[in-house]
């Protein structure tokens, strides 16, 4: 069974940085991109960055581009996500979800964690 | 970059009666209309792929349809478990983007 569970969200003030992570199990890491979607207060859903299997593609979102940085450490099945120079209208539940493949392509999102809070104030 | 907009944002209905439930692009994104359920507490749950193709494990009352800029998910006669609120996706081009959401509640 696949399972994605995150963990490192929390309170944090402007300007600050939290790294968030996703632990993956029940499938074979190494041959999926992964994602992070996050959901803002009143529900909105925006995609926020993905990186190819191997790591050596990544995308963000302009949004957080220069601040966002997504990583994987396929030893351990963790993605990241480092974010620094947090705003408020970055606070949301931030999820990570599986791709369809190794690259990175626009794609649906068949697996989602169930999501950690990060809060800006 | 392309919009999707989902409209009205709330719709209510009884237990056992049709929802259909609309979906426009602001440009064409082909087949490529990804539709998700959410639940309160819960993370999203794909529905449909590409247009008309159910997900693993999601019942025949969920249909998918339409092309190019308009798109609508069917559910043929609504559940109790049904009442949700509803994202559509489009990956027709990069950044994939989602529309606001409907939300279906009961009337």
């Amino acid at each position: 069974e696949v399972q994605l569970l995150e963990s490192g969200g929390g309170l944090v003030q402007p300007e600050g940085s939290l790294r968030v992570s996703c632990a993956a199990s029940g499938f074979t890491f190494t041959d999926y991109a992964m994602s992070w979607v996050r959901q803002v207060p009143g529900g909105g859903l925006e995609w926020v960055s993905s990186i190819s299997s191997g790591g050596g593609i990544r995308h963000h979102a302009d949004s957080v581009k220069g601040r966002f940085t997504i990583s994987r450490d396929n030893s351990k099945n963790i993605l990241y996500l480092q974010m620094d120079s947090l705003k408020p209208e970055d606070a949301g539940v931030y999820y990570c979800a599986r791709g369809l493949g190794p690259t990175i392509n626009v794609e649906y999102f068949q697996y989602w964690g169930q999501g950690t809070l990060v809060a800006v104030s | 970059e392309i919009v999707l907009t989902q409209s009205p944002a709330t719709l209510s209905f009884s237990p056992g009666e049709r929802a259909t439930l609309s979906c426009r692009a602001s440009q064409s994104v082909g087949k490529y209309l990804v539709w998700y359920q959410q639940k309160p507490g819960q993370a999203p749950r794909l529905l449909i792929y590409d247009a008309s193709n159910r997900a693993t494990g999601i019942p025949a009352r969920f249909t998918g349809s339409g092309s190019g800029t308009d798109f609508t998910l069917t559910i043929t006669s609504l559940e109790p478990e049904d009442f949700a609120v509803y994202y559509c996706q489009q990956r027709g081009s990069w950044p994939p983007l989602f529309g606001g959401g409907t939300k279906v509640e009961i009337k």
